[in-house]
């Protein structure tokens, strides 16, 4: 079965300080993954992809397929990045993603 | 360019009603999924359209349908409502073979009372 698993639910950090969001995933196949990140009042928006490789706002995000994992990274937080962090797969070539709980990312100043 | 457009976004149905969100994709997009999102659940997915046929279906019960139009707009509908429905539905739309990247609503917030 597809599972996404995001152990933090609250990750609370001070500016300028590194921030690692955890994502594990059960699939058996070759997913796709993805960080959606949903700002206060805002609606869900694709941060990033694995297949693109791409930093966005600073994040990055690796794909390691012995540990199934796909942890988000960004070396130095900013305020403006407090929101709620989702990691999804999906099957190449559908639309359906699995999400998981998601987790709230607070930077304190 | 206008992103993906949910009405209503806020409604109060009572137990037992039905209820009929709309969606209407980014221009161009022809593929429409949704999703419910609930404090307990997370985001769930519900089902996927294409060119007006239902790709994929997720598991939920038959009391949610959906359909996709000519134009890609869609509709979902949940039938005699039950209390555990409440909560955000969230409809996205994409490009056919854009490699996943999914576009969301605001979302409509049912509550059933």
């Amino acid at each position: 079965a597809q599972r996404v698993t995001q152990p933090e639910k609250l990750l609370s950090v001070f500016k300028g300080a590194p921030v690692e969001l955890k994502c594990n995933y059960s699939y058996s196949g070759s997913p796709e993954l993805f960080w959606y990140v949903q700002y206060s009042r805002q609606r869900l928006q694709l941060l990033l992809r694995h297949i693109s490789r791409e930093s966005i706002k600073g994040f990055t995000a690796d794909l390691n397929k012995g540990e199934t994992s796909f942890h988000l990274k960004k070396p130095f937080a900013q305020e403006e990045d407090s929101a709620m962090y989702y990691c999804a797969l999906s099957r190449g070539g559908s639309e359906k993603l699995v999400f998981g709980k998601g987790t709230k990312l607070t930077v304190n100043p | 360019k206008a992103g993906v457009t949910q009405t209503p976004r806020y409604l109060i149905k009572t137990r037992g009603q039905q209820v009929t969100l709309s969606c209407s994709p980014i221009s161009g997009h022809r593929s429409v999924s949704w999703y419910q999102q609930t404090p307990g659940q997370g985001l769930q997915f519900l089902f996927e359209y294409f060119s007006e046929t239902q790709r994929n279906k997720g598991n939920f019960p038959g009391r949610f349908s959906g359909r996709q139009f000519s134009n890609s707009r869609s509709e979902m509908n949940v039938s005699t409502l039950e209390l555990g429905d409440s909560a955000l539905y969230l409809c996205a739309s994409s490009l056919p073979d854009s490699g996943n990247t999914i576009y969301f609503g605001e979302g409509s917030w049912l509550t059933v009372v």
